[in-house]
Formats: C-alpha cells, sequence, structure tokens
C-alpha cells in the first residue's frame, strides 16, 4: 500500500463548478499537508499548506485536513478553464521527506 | 517570495557528456535543496537531500557517483548528471526549504527538462 493514495483521473469539469480533489494516507506520523498545482511541462506551485485538522480557505480555495480519517481535500470554487492543471497533494512528518500523491490531472471546459 | 529558479531550463546533450543544473532561492536562504525527477504522467521521485556545507544524502536506488550534487551556499545547489546516456532523460525539479522554525513548506523551481541523445 502506498503511504499516500491520490486518484490520477483525468477529471473533467465545466467552468464555474465546485472541484474535489482528495487524498488519503497510512501514516500517522504526518503532520504537514501540502497542495501544489503543476501546469505540463513546469514545476509545482504551492497553493495550500496546513498543519491542523480543519478547514483552511484562500479565495477560491479551501484546503480541509481530516486526521482522524487520514484523508485531505482540495475544494476549488468557481473553477476557471486557467485551474486546468495537474494537482498533488503532499505531505511529511515532522523532520521526514516530503512524500506526494499521484496528482489528480484537472480539466475546465469554458 | 520564496522563488527558486533553475538554470537551464532544457537542455539537449550527447551520450557521454555531463550536464550541470543550477539551483538558486531567490529571495530566502535554503538550509535544505531537495532534487526530484519526473517522468511523464508521473509524480515526483525524490532522489537526494541537499544540506548546505554537507554531503548529499541519496535515495535508494540513486546512483551517486552518476548525479552529484553539491550545495556550496545558502542559495545554490548543482546537480551535475555524469556521463550522461538516453535514459538519463527527464525532468529533473529543484525544491528549496526556508529552514525557518515553523516552516516546513518546500517551493519548487520550474523544472529542467533534459534530452540525452
Amino acid at each position: 500500500q502506498k503511504e499516500v493514495e491520490q486518484d490520477p483521473g483525468p477529471l473533467s469539469v465545466p467552468e464555474g463548478a465546485i472541484v474535489s480533489l482528495n487524498c488519503t494516507y497510512s501514516n500517522s506520523a504526518f503532520q504537514y499537508f501540502m497542495w501544489y498545482r503543476q501546469y505540463s511541462r513546469k514545476g509545482p506551485e504551492l497553493l495550500m499548506y496546513t498543519y491542523s485538522s480543519g478547514n483552511k480557505e484562500d479565495g477560491r480555495f479551501t484546503a480541509q485536513v481530516d486526521k482522524s480519517s487520514k484523508y485531505i481535500s482540495l475544494f476549488i470554487r468557481d473553477s476557471q478553464p486557467s485551474d486546468s492543471a495537474t494537482y498533488l497533494c503532499a505531505m511529511r512528518a515532522r523532520g521526514g521527506k516530503l512524500i506526494f500523491g499521484q496528482g489528480t490531472e484537472l480539466s475546465v471546459k469554458p | 517570495g520564496a522563488v527558486v529558479s533553475q538554470h537551464p531550463s532544457w537542455v539537449i546533450c550527447k551520450s557521454g557528456t555531463s550536464v550541470k543544473i543550477e539551483c538558486r532561492s531567490l529571495d530566502f536562504q535554503a538550509t535544505t535543496m531537495f532534487w526530484y525527477r519526473q517522468f511523464p504522467k508521473q509524480s515526483l521521485m525524490l532522489m537526494a537531500t541537499s544540506n548546505e556545507g554537507s554531503k548529499a544524502t541519496y535515495e535508494q536506488g540513486v546512483e551517486k557517483d552518476k548525479f552529484l550534487i553539491n550545495h556550496a551556499s545558502l542559495t545554490l545547489s548543482t546537480l551535475t548528471v555524469t556521463s550522461a546516456h538516453p535514459e538519463d532523460s527527464s525532468f529533473y525539479i529543484c525544491s528549496a526549504e526556508p529552514g525557518l522554525a515553523g516552516h516546513n513548506e518546500q517551493f519548487f523551481g520550474p523544472g529542467t527538462r533534459l534530452t540525452v541523445l
């Protein structure tokens, strides 16, 4: 079993839809949770960083962490074609290395 | 803030030659830098962790003599692919950590696409 599981998609939604991206993990030592966005042939861009259970909002993006269920989510409201990219969840334990999910390819159609 | 640059952005070389890739943190000091490799449609694979002034720590299966890493300063790490072969063709991405208490984020460079002919 992989430490971090993420549905690779691809996921296709119409413009304006709410997008839900999810990851599950098995290592209870993970304390820091991140979501990255990666456009084709570019490096990952940090979108959200959280370290506690609950919700964190930044504009159209909301990151949710449920440590009891070992489940994290990223919600994108009012999705735009420019949101089309691969979204990677990543997490780490204190002092540990960053472990990535497989990435979900998202396409937002105009 | 938190900008990481890489140079070159792409490089084509002949088999058997060596290629150096630079990773710089532009607006912060990075005590730790990381080198990743990414194949098409796949996630990032950590190759090595580089700490300023000390030897890099390589992940299992990564050849130290082939992928030489130098972290000479708090803002610069280099990856040299020695005697490159076509199977080394990939997208190489570096990341950097600010090294400040309470900050565990990694900020990534734009990547370097290496093609070995």
